[in-house]
């Protein structure tokens, strides 16, 4: 069975420093991996994705993430965090399209 | 261009009821794909639609049904509600492609959900 796991359940992080949020994953074949963000009341936006190729995959707000296929890791991460990155982060694999989401983490960028 | 949109925003029903939730996907996309996302939980997969046809269905019991029409709009319906399904409800778009990899590897956006409250 396909899985991800987020092992933190919030992160906290000071305005201006570097973050990482942690997934890690269990899949049979090729992993296809996705990172989603929620703000409160709102659907998930598409941060990125890992198909193939580069393990170091770009996305939308200054998010990257790292493909590691030896540690079956995905964490997102962000060079300089602002007080705006604060929300709920969910990593996702897909499984013929299925979406399967991890716990989910909370991060919390103080000023 | 317009995302994903979901009707009604919230919804009040009582145990026993049913219930319809609609969604509109993003001008071209042809796969519609339902979640329930409970209260400090990650979304769950219901449903996925491509074509009219359903591709995928989660562990849900049958109480729960949706269907796709030709513009490619899609409903999901809750009979018999029961308070256990207080949940925000997602839906999904992608493009949609025939084969279970390319569909894989499909984004998919979402809208901004139905919260549903059973009381």
């Amino acid at each position: 069975a396909q899985s991800v796991a987020q092992p933190e359940d919030q992160v906290n992080v000071a305005e201006g420093n570097p973050l990482t949020v942690k997934c890690t994953y269990s899949v049979s074949g090729n992993p296809y991996l996705f990172w989603y963000v929620q703000y409160p009341n709102r659907g998930l936006q598409f941060l990125l994705k890992y198909i193939t190729g580069d393990n170091l995959v770009k996305g939308s707000y200054g998010f990257e993430a790292e493909f590691n296929k030896s540690q079956t890791s995905f964490h997102l991460k962000k060079p300089s965090a602002l007080v705006s990155d604060s929300a709920l982060y969910f990593c996702a694999v897909s499984n013929t399209g299925k979406l399967i989401f991890g716990q989910g983490t909370t991060l919390q960028v103080k000023p | 261009d317009a995302g994903v949109t979901q009707s009604p925003t919230h919804l009040i029903k009582t145990r026993g009821q049913q219930v319809t939730l609609r969604c509109s996907p993003i001008s071209g996309h042809k796969s519609v794909s339902w979640y329930q996302q409970v209260l400090g939980q990650g979304p769950q997969f219901i449903f996925q639609y491509y074509e009219k046809e359903e591709r995928g269905r989660g562990n849900f019991p049958d109480r729960f049904s949706a269907r796709q029409f030709p513009n490619y709009s899609s409903e999901l319906n809750v009979n018999a509600l029961l308070l256990g399904d207080s949940a925000l409800y997602l839906c999904a778009s992608s493009p949609g492609q025939a084969g279970a990899i390319r569909m894989s590897q499909e984004t998919q956006y979402f809208g901004p959900g139905t919260r549903l409250l059973v009381l």
